[in-house]
């Protein structure tokens, strides 16, 4: 059971836009920042927004994030066949005193 | 181009010590930064282990705190992991990876991991 809550599939066709969700609490979300990941099978996971909103260098502008008290989204626009992977998002718990991730989701495009 | 490879044994018995070793090129671990281990069970999402800074400082998962050990070795420029007593719920594909910066940071390189089965 993952500390973060997200949908266990999304999905969508070339050119339109999804969101994935990620709920937490205030241990976590409600108090720290969000970074998602994206995850595709026999590669190096790719990080692809920081600090709720950031993109890092090279991450297409079609990857946005965004947060709001303890849930936070990743927004896919014009979605492409390559985008189909997991994606996963993280914030800092301070409980755990340590990372905590939600539990994935996977996006299909159609 | 930071770049982190797993290596260890691929299967390991159980209540034995699973061992894992993460390579760091294109960065020097003694130059900052912190250093850690996650890893994701079959149909599962991801978990973290521990983490290590580049001085030594550990920091573990409670749930895991009193099984696993994180040690950097600077002049070989790797870290690793030892999990020991383990069992089949110990199975997974453990990551290594660089985090930048502690609560607010976030793990910016990753290994492609590698897959650890506990069986006898």
């Amino acid at each position: 059971q993952s500390v973060l809550t997200q949908p266990p599939s999304a999905s969508g066709t070339p050119g339109q836009r999804v969101t994935i969700s990620c709920s937490g609490s205030n241990s976590n979300i409600g108090r720290n920042s969000v970074n998602w990941y994206q995850l595709l099978p026999g590669t190096a996971p790719k990080f692809l927004i920081y600090t709720n909103n950031q993109r890092p260098s090279g991450v297409p502008d079609r990857f946005s994030g965004s947060k709001s008290g303890t849930s936070a989204s990743l927004a896919i626009s014009g979605l492409q066949s390559e985008d189909e992977a997991d994606y996963y998002c993280e914030a800092w718990d301070d409980s755990l005193n340590g990372p905590v991730f939600g539990g994935g989701t996977k996006l299909t495009v159609l | 181009q930071v770049q982190l490879q797993e290596s260890g044994p691929g299967l390991v018995k159980p209540s034995e010590t699973l061992s894992l070793t993460c390579a760091v090129s294109g960065f020097s671990i003694s130059s900052g930064f912190y250093w850690g281990w996650l890893r994701q069970p079959p149909g599962k999402g991801l978990e973290w282990i521990g983490n290590i800074y580049h001085i030594g400082s550990t920091y573990y998962n409670p749930s895991l705190k009193s099984r696993a050990t994180v040690s950097v070795d600077t002049s070989g420029n790797q870290f690793s992991l030892s999990l020991s007593s383990v069992t089949a719920a110990d199975t997974a594909l453990y990551y290594c990876a660089r985090r930048d910066g502690y609560t607010w940071g976030y793990f910016d390189y990753w290994g492609q991991g590698t897959l650890v089965t506990v069986s006898s």
